[in-house]
């Protein structure tokens, strides 16, 4: 199984700061995607980090506000830029297991904007 | 600490039965639980959410019910297609300690055979 260690835990952000979420995994994945989940509201996948090119960003996230790495198969960041009180969220990281059988989780950023 | 348990593991149906997955916490104090689909290679696919004052929830063929007192959810599917194969996925947001906690099953494993 895979171990994922998401930081920050937890921030406080002033508006129009950006921050970076650092997401590590102890073995290597394939496929590695960030998620947000704002107050009240179910979980949305922001983007699938890919390895070596350009995230693949879902409707109504772009690169500039959510610029993603993925320098290698252990580890990608999420930054959200130019921090508004909306971007006010849980940034979740997972990963799948290279079979594909296996979905692993971070525990989570919990950001608030003030 | 939160744990979230899914019963079961895995689940191969024929096309056409309706079918329940289960889900159970540890912790009643939740905020909400969140039924999602995964599909190898993809993000998780949100399906249905509870609030924590909810009993239920539909969509299409998915009723998902919520007993917080009893620490169970379950996802009813009906007349299952051979689209419906996925992992299912049941995750509780907890608002314990002034913190906000995503704690995920380990997932139900469902194929559908034609």
């Amino acid at each position: 199984s895979a171990v994922i260690s998401q930081k920050p835990s937890r921030d406080i952000c002033q508006r129009g700061t950006s921050l970076t979420i650092q997401c590590q995994v102890d073995s290597q994945v394939t496929m590695m995607f960030w998620y947000r989940q704002q107050p009240g509201q179910s979980l949305t996948l922001i983007a699938t980090a890919n390895q070596g090119s350009e995230a693949t960003y879902e409707s109504g996230f772009v690169i500039d506000k959510f610029p993603i790495s993925r320098p290698n198969l252990t580890f990608s960041t999420l930054t959200v830029s130019n921090m508004s009180p909306e971007d006010s969220s849980i940034y979740l990281c997972s990963a799948e297991s290279n079979s594909g059988n296996t979905i692993y989780f971070g525990e989570g950023s919990w950001l608030t904007v003030v | 600490k939160q744990e979230v348990t899914q019963i079961p593991a895995a689940l191969s149906v024929p096309e056409g039965e309706n079918l329940v997955l289960n889900c159970s916490f540890t912790d009643s104090a939740i905020y909400n639980l969140q039924w999602f689909r995964q599909d190898p290679g993809k993000g998780l696919t949100s399906l249905l959410l509870i609030q924590s004052s909810q009993r239920e929830q539909t969509s299409g063929r998915l009723n998902a019910s919520l007993d917080k007192s009893s620490g169970r959810s379950t996802l009813y599917i009906a007349a299952s297609q051979p689209g419906d194969s996925a992992t299912y996925l049941c995750a509780v947001l907890d608002t314990g300690a002034g913190s906000y906690q995503l704690t995920f099953g380990k997932g139900t494993k469902l194929s559908v055979i034609p």
